[in-house]
């Protein structure tokens, strides 16, 4: 059972640069969550998906796209890093249909440094 | 937007002593879920409960427990007898009706021997 795949587990880019993360989940999952975690600030939403070919806002979206491939994959883009964005990216799965909600499941994260 | 907030940022106790982790949310939703993450040093995501809003039964988990109180919009956490495995940052989380799901701050635990 892999459950939350993430890659890559580390990345160094340089400012300008652009780079895709990217998430599988093998759970049947239909929504996908990336969100990223600054020392003293929790987990900050970035970007959901409620379903397969549906994407939403959350708290800080700014620098970055998503794209919901399918219903296993979500994948997070920068097209032009910044130092700021220097950060652990965990991208998370649930069920949210009527019959069943469940917990998020977490990947390993990504730690990005953008330097 | 559905907030929470985890006012503690570091806890230090000494191992066997009880703790108690606060969680306060805001939402207009009816219909809501909360959740407790622990994030041990190796920094994992750890699944710890989930709570629905319809369900205001308190539980128990060996060491654990958890205490709902939609009058306060609190969902507290409490480790009995604490060891030092439990050393962490412990997250509170909600989710709206639209699968919106927003984390707190964190609250470091550190328990010493």
């Amino acid at each position: 059972n892999a459950g939350v795949t993430q890659t890559p587990k580390f990345q160094v880019l340089k400012t300008g640069q652009s780079m895709t993360l990217q998430c599988a989940q093998d759970m049947n999952h239909n929504s996908m969550y990336w969100y990223r975690q600054d020392p003293g600030m929790g987990l900050r939403l970035i970007y959901y998906s409620a379903s397969e070919g549906t994407t939403d806002k959350g708290e800080v979206p700014n620098g970055y796209n998503v794209s919901r491939l399918n219903k296993r994959e979500f994948s997070l883009r920068l097209e032009s890093a910044a130092p700021s964005q220097t950060s652990v990216y965990f991208c998370a799965s649930r069920s949210t249909n009527r019959r069943l909600n469940t917990e998020a499941f977490f990947g390993q994260g990504t730690r990005l440094t953008v330097v | 937007a559905q907030k929470v907030t985890q006012a503690q940022t570091e806890i230090s106790v000494v191992e066997k002593e009880d703790v108690t982790l606060d969680c306060v949310y805001e939402t207009r939703d009816t219909t809501y879920y909360l959740f407790w993450y622990k994030q041990p040093p190796s920094g994992e995501l750890v699944f710890l409960i989930r709570r629905n809003s319809f369900d205001e039964q308190n539980e128990i988990s060996g060491r654990y427990s958890w205490n709902f109180q939609k009058s306060t919009s609190s969902f507290n956490f409490t480790i009995t007898a604490s060891q030092v495995v439990d050393s962490a940052v412990y997250f509170c989380a909600l989710s709206e009706g639209n699968n919106d799901m927003r984390f707190g701050a964190g609250t470091r635990l550190t328990v010493k021997p």
